[in-house]
């Protein structure tokens, strides 16, 4: 079983409307959650995390955790072409051990 | 300069070539972490330096050798490649100690093997 399992994509949005991305995780040790987008041929940008159930609002972004189902998601509102990239979900699992565990990436496109 | 920079951000290599990759961390983090990103793959931690200490090696062939000098700067020697190794390495770093922090990436390094 994938530690962090992202569905890899493509997923296709109008400009406008939700992008919506999910991640479920393994651990349930795990503490910190981070969304970071990837565009082609860069390296990986934070955006968001969580560590409490519930949602965190960041402008149109919105990251939600449900430590009891082991998900985590991303949501982003009026899609713009420039949120076209891979989103990538991370998890951090203990204190003290510091490493990420990185999914696959989600590839979202939002179509104009 | 500010967060993390790497270099070189393109290098070509035979696969008997000996050459290094360097990393600049300008943010007073104390951990600092190289990465293997492959095409389809997940992000593949290599190696992990907390405190300049060596803390993992996830298995890394011996033809990649990490050396980290001090808390800034960390370095990934290459020798005797594969093609298989063509991937876009990554350097990232943290502050430990914070459950909430995340890792700052540099720009990586595309690497290709011929």
């Amino acid at each position: 079983q994938k530690e962090v399992e992202q569905n890899s994509g493509p997923l296709s949005v109008p400009e406008g409307a939700i992008a919506s991305l999910n991640c479920t995780y393994s651990d349930r040790g795990s503490q910190s959650f981070f969304w970071y987008r990837q565009y082609s041929g860069k390296s990986p940008e934070l955006i968001m995390f969580i560590y409490s159930n519930g949602d965190k609002e960041d402008g149109r972004f919105t990251a939600q955790l449900n430590k009891a189902s082991q998900y985590v998601s991303l949501l982003i509102r009026d899609s713009q072409p420039s949120d076209s990239a891979t989103y990538l979900c991370a998890v951090k699992q203990y204190f003290g051990n510091e490493k990420l565990t990185f999914g696959t990436g989600t590839r979202l496109t939002i179509i104009p | 300069e500010t967060g993390v920079t790497q270099t070189p951000r393109h290098l070509v290599m035979g696969m008997t070539n000996k050459k290094s990759l360097k990393c600049e961390q300008h943010l007073g983090h104390n951990a600092m972490y190289w990465y293997k990103q492959s095409a389809k793959k997940p992000l593949e931690l290599m190696f992990v330096y907390s405190l300049e200490e060596r803390v993992e090696n996830n298995s890394v062939p011996s033809r990649f050798s990490p050396e980290c000098p001090n808390s800034s700067h960390l370095f990934l020697h290459l020798h005797t490649l594969q093609p298989e190794d063509s991937a876009l390495y990554l350097c990232a770093s943290s502050q430990t100690g914070t459950a909430n922090y995340g890792y700052t990436f540099g720009s990586g390094t595309r690497l290709t093997v011929v």
